[in-house]
C-alpha cells in the first residue's frame, strides 16, 4: 500500500539553526499539505500545494518558514532560524485533489533546544 | 484557529465497552471527517460524512451528524486495546474546502 514518506523522523537542533524536512507524497497525488501539531493539539495547516503552486500559506510564518514543491512531486519545508516555540510534530499529507481524503505521513518530530 | 472542538478531552473505558466522542463546530460545513492518531504517529482517516448525510457506518464505527446543532459523534463499538489513540474531527469549510482540525479526544482502552 502506497504511503507518504517523511524524513527525518526526529530532529534535534539548537535555536537559530536552520532545519529542513522532506516529504514524498503518494504517487499521483496532486495536493500536498504541511501541518504543524503542538503536543496535545490538533494539526494546524501551514501550507497547501496544488501541484507546484501554493494555494494556501496564510498560517505560514513567512519570516522564518519556507516551503517548496518545485516539480510538483516531493516537497521541502524549511525553518531558518529555528526558535524554541517551533518544537512540534511536522506532518505532511497528500490527496488526489483538494476535496479528497488526505493521507498522512509519520511526521517529523522537531525539538529546538 | 480551530473550529471543531471534541468532547471529552480524554476518555478511559474497559475493553469491550462502547466509546462515544463528540465534536461541535461553529460555522457551516461541506463535510466532516474523523481521524485517528496513535501516539507519535501520523493521522489515519476513518470516515467522512457529508453535510447532507445524518449517519454513516464503517465496521465498528458509527458517525452521526446533526447540522442543526452543529455537532457530530463518533461511536466505537466493542472497543479493543488497539483502539487506544487520539481521535480528531476535521471540518471542511468554505469554497476552498479548508480543513480545520479540532484538539482531539484521547481514548484509552483499559484491559
Amino acid at each position: 500500500e502506497a504511503e507518504v514518506a517523511q524524513s527525518p523522523r526526529y530532529k534535534i537542533t539548537e535555536k537559530s539553526q536552520a532545519v529542513a524536512f522532506w516529504c514524498d507524497p503518494i504517487s499521483g497525488h496532486a495536493t500536498l499539505y504541511w501541518y504543524r501539531q503542538i503536543l496535545g493539539q490538533g494539526p494546524e495547516l501551514l501550507v497547501q500545494f496544488q501541484d507546484e503552486s501554493v494555494v494556501d500559506d496564510s498560517q505560514l510564518p513567512k519570516d522564518r518558514f519556507s516551503a517548496e514543491r518545485l516539480k510538483g512531486v516531493d516537497s521541502t519545508l524549511k525553518i531558518q532560524p529555528a526558535e524554541l516555540g517551533d518544537s512540534a510534530m511536522y506532518l505532511c499529507a497528500s490527496s488526489l485533489g483538494q476535496k479528497e481524503t488526505q493521507y498522512f505521513g509519520p511526521g517529523t518530530r522537531l525539538l529546538v533546544l | 484557529s480551530q473550529q471543531g472542538e471534541e468532547d471529552p478531552q480524554a476518555l478511559s473505558i474497559q475493553e469491550g465497552e462502547n466509546a462515544t466522542m463528540n465534536c461541535s463546530y461553529k460555522t457551516s460545513i461541506n463535510n466532516l471527517q474523523w481521524y485517528r492518531q496513535n501516539s507519535g504517529r501520523g493521522l489515519v482517516h476513518l470516515i467522512l460524512i457529508r453535510s447532507n448525510e445524518r449517519e454513516k457506518h464503517s465496521g465498528r464505527l458509527r458517525v452521526t451528524l446533526d447540522t442543526s446543532k452543529k455537532s457530530s459523534s463518533l461511536l466505537i463499538t466493542a472497543s479493543r486495546a488497539a483502539d487506544t489513540a487520539s481521535y480528531f474531527c476535521a471540518t471542511d469549510v468554505g469554497r476552498d474546502d479548508k480543513i480545520i482540525f479540532g484538539k482531539g479526544t484521547r481514548l484509552h482502552i483499559l484491559p
